[in-house]
């Protein structure tokens, strides 16, 4: 079966700093991995995928992942935090069936 | 943009009521996912259904919890009698059967149950 572990539940950072947000995940077939990001009071939005190809991944606002089949990761990337970045951001691995096996997701705070 | 739609946005009701909850999914997305989130478990697959038939509804509390898809355009979710433990925040999501393609939330419907 697959899973996904998200290290921290909460991460702060300063406005301007490296964003980095783990994510490890367990499949037994080549996986197909999501970062979702979810602003308060908002459904889910997509922020990046990875299906196959390139194993950077670049996705809106400035965010982008790296697949490492070796290690089983798919950290979540920014180079510099903004204020408007502070939210919670969920790693996603889809099943056979087509649906998603999500992390606990990760509180983001930036610092002024 | 084509967005999911969910209503009621907020519910508050008592316990022992009747709640149902509407999703509209994107036009031409064959599957379309239930999900609980709350504070201590986070987020939870209730069910989803694929060309409106349903194929997992395992997530689901079969005693108070139902989910339909009467027709491609509506998809309901409703829980008969309400317990103040059902209350969460739900959400609908939309996509493609293929394991690559996204899944589209909706914004969710905010359930308290007194």
């Amino acid at each position: 079966a697959q899973s996904v572990t998200q290290l921290g539940s909460h991460v702060s950072v300063s406005e301007g700093a490296l964003v980095l947000l783990r994510c490890n995940y367990s499949s037994s077939v080549p996986p197909y991995l999501f970062w979702y990001v979810q602003y308060p009071n908002q459904g889910l939005q997509l922020l990046l995928k990875y299906t196959t190809g390139a194993t950077l991944v670049k996705g809106i606002n400035g965010f982008e992942a790296e697949f490492k089949k070796s290690e089983t990761s798919f950290h979540l990337t920014k180079p510099s935090a903004h204020m408007s970045d502070a939210a919670e951001y969920f790693c996603a691995v889809t099943q056979s069936q087509g649906n998603l096996i999500f992390g606990k997701g990760t509180k983001l705070s930036v610092k002024p | 943009d084509a967005r999911v739609t969910q209503t009621p946005r907020h519910k508050v009701t008592e316990m022992g009521q009747e709640v149902t909850m509407r999703c509209q999914p994107i036009l031409g997305h064959n599957t379309v996912f239930w999900y609980r989130q709350t504070m201590m478990q986070g987020l939870e697959l209730l069910a989803y259904f694929r060309n409106r038939a349903p194929l997992d509804d395992s997530g689901m509390p079969k005693d108070r919890f139902s989910a339909e898809m009467p027709d491609a355009t509506l998809a309901t979710l409703k829980i008969q009698p309400s317990e103040p433990r059902d209350s969460a925040v739900y959400f609908c999501a939309s996509g493609l059967s293929t394991g690559n393609q996204p899944q589209h939330f909706g914004d969710g419907t905010r359930l308290s149950i007194l």
